[in-house]
């Protein structure tokens, strides 16, 4: 069954940064394009950022544009957000999902705070 | 950017009742809508896809209609076991969220 994982989170002091990952497994990962999801602690969810099946395109949130960088690793099944610049406004819970939003991972925290 | 609207913010319903939760979207997005289902310290549930197909294992009393611009999700009977939050999603371009519905028993 699809499965998606995300790890990598913690608690970090502003300007600091962090690395998440999903690792995939249960479909053919390199077939689809994949996304980061945000939901900060009580509100809704936000749209991060999204990375084409072969890495070629990546697009990203504009709060986010020159801090945050997806990637991945298709010979891993291995989706990544690395962090850099962190702001106390992107503590959040960080989810993977699957192309249109099929499937979610449970989701990593990302607590930014001094 | 695709902006979603999603209506009402909140609701409290009697068990049984008819519910029903609107989402407009800033442009056309053709079908390209999914609903979910969130409650506390869980990831989003996806009960509706392609804006009125019912995910495999979902109860049939969820449906979604619309395409387009607008769009409904509905609850024919509302049981306990469906207080959470709900929301609207389009995948035309990226993916963009409605603001959520919470919906709890009266």
């Amino acid at each position: 069954q699809v499965q998606l994982v995300e790890s990598g989170g913690g608690v970090v002091q502003p300007g600091r940064s962090l690395r998440l990952s999903c690792a995939a497994s249960g479909f053919t990962f390199s077939v689809y394009s994949m996304h980061w999801v945000r939901q900060a602690p009580g509100k809704g969810l936000e749209w991060v950022a999204v990375i084409s099946n072969d890495g070629s395109k990546k697009f990203y949130t504009d709060s986010v544009k020159g801090r945050f960088t997806i990637s991945r690793d298709n010979s891993k099944s291995t989706l990544y957000l690395q962090m850099n610049g962190l702001r106390v406004e992107d503590t959040a819970v960080y989810y993977c999902a699957r192309r249109g939003g099929d499937y979610w991972g449970q989701g990593t925290l990302v607590t930014v705070s001094s | 950017d695709i902006q979603m609207t999603q209506s009402p913010s909140s609701l409290s319903a009697s068990v049984g009742d008819r519910v029903t939760i609107t989402c407009q979207a800033s442009q056309d997005i053709t079908n390209y809508l999914n609903w979910y289902q969130q409650k506390p310290g869980k990831a989003p549930k996806l009960l509706i896809y392609d804006a009125s197909n019912l995910e495999t294992g979902v109860p049939s009393r969820f449906s979604g209609s619309g395409s387009g611009t607008h769009f409904t999700f509905t609850i024919s009977s509302l049981q306990p076991e469906d207080i959470g939050t709900y929301y609207c999603q389009q995948y035309d371009k990226f993916l963009t969220f409605g603001g959520g519905t919470k919906v709890e028993i009266k």
